[in-house]
Parts: C-alpha cells; structure tokens; sequence
C-alpha cells in the first residue's frame, strides 16, 4: 500500500516549457487534490477533485490545467511555465469530502522555473 | 467564510520545554478543525482532529490540542519537547459549503537540545 505517489520528485524548466505532474492514489479515495506550498504562505489549493469526473478550482488556478484520469490518478499540467510557478507542489486525496476527511499527501515535486 | 490564522511563523523550545503552537479561527458555523505536520522533505501527515464531541483531543506523538469555542482558538500542546518534534504544523479549518480544508501558514518548531 503506497499511498499517494507523485512524480516526478524534482523538475527544472525554463520558462515557457510545460510538463505534467502526476498523481497517483491507491487507497480507493474519491477525492484529490493539488497544493503549491511557498514559504510564508502555508499550502494553497490550485484544483481539487471531488470525485471521478469533476474538476474545482481552488484558491490559486491560473496558469494550471488538471485532469482527473481515473479514480487513481490526477494530474497537474503546466501550459507555460513561470518563475512564479517555483514550488513544492503537493497531490492529496481523502475518502470523500466530508468535513471529518482526513487528506493523505505525497511527498511533493519540487519545481524550479528558470 | 472561515479561515485561519497561526500566530508565530517560527517558534524555539528546549528539549523537555512545553510546546504551544497557536491557532485560531474564524467561523460564522461549528467549525471543524484540523493539525497537520510536516517533516523536512516530507508531505503532511494529520496529527489529530476535532469534529464534534470532547473538546480535548489527543493526537500522534503526545499531541493534543483543545477546541474553545469562546476564545475561537484550537492550540496545539505537548508537555515536554522533544529532539523529533523539530517540524512545520499547520493547524486548518474545514470551510463551509462544498469547499475543502483551508490551511494556515504553518509555524516552524525548532528544538534545542
């Protein structure tokens, strides 16, 4: 039992590259997440789940795509990467969406946008 | 809405020495609350939760924190530090609706030996 998994766990790009950050889940979880953590400002919701089939902006979406593939998996695109865009990007998921929801995370990808 | 606020971004105890970790929030409804941990290198891992019932609850590793609803605060406590503590806590608030956790912005605990 992994877990959530995220790959890759380090990434450089130069501005303008895009690339996919992947997420998988194997604990049969109906919602997931993508958090940027930057320092200072705590974890900040880019787009969530809630189930297979649905997509939700959250606090901070511009400049992001996702897609939910199946119920396992979620994944974050970049278009056009931006310096602003250096972070540790964070996948979770919980069971549902329920107020009492434990989120489990991954261990993040760092991203550094040149 | 609610959200949440931790006061100290970053705080120092000796090894032994109690933690406090502070968190309060604001909410128009009973609010559900939450304390993550973070190790270097590491994603978040709960450390415990209040949803209803007892106000006091004990978490992971000799954590606990108290829901006082009178003071809008959920601080985080465990009575003596120690060396493995040394972490970033994010205590979070479930806001209202459809929406999901709202996080704060974490407080750095550093342990001295």
């Amino acid at each position: 039992n992994a877990g959530v998994t995220q790959t890759p766990k380090f990434q450089v790009l130069k501005t303008g590259q895009s690339m996919t950050l992947q997420c998988a889940q194997d604990m049969n979880h109906n919602s997931m997440y993508w958090y940027r953590q930057d320092p200072g400002m705590g974890l900040r919701l880019i787009y969530y789940s809630a189930s297979e089939g649905t997509t939700d902006k959250g606090e901070v979406p511009n400049g992001y795509n996702v897609s939910r593939l199946n119920k396992r998996e979620f994944s974050l695109r970049l278009e056009s990467a931006a310096p602003s865009q250096t972070s540790v990007y964070f996948c979770a998921s919980s069971e549902g969406q329920g107020r009492t929801d434990t989120q489990y995370f991954g261990p993040g990808t760092r991203l550094t946008v040149l | 809405a609610q959200s949440v606020t931790q006061l100290g971004s970053h705080v120092s105890v000796s090894e032994g020495a109690l933690v406090l970790l502070r968190c309060n929030y604001s909410s128009s409804v009973p609010p559900y609350l939450f304390w993550y941990v973070q190790y270097p290198n590491q994603g978040l891992q709960l450390l415990l939760k209040y949803t209803t019932g007892a106000t006091l609850v004990k978490g992971i590793n000799g954590f606990e924190a108290e829901f006082k609803k009178s003071e809008t605060s959920f601080h985080l406590t465990k009575p003596s530090a120690h060396m493995s503590d040394a972490a970033e806590y994010f205590c979070a608030v479930w806001q209202s609706g459809n929406t999901p956790l709202v996080f704060g912005k974490g407080t750095r605990l550093s342990v001295i030996a």
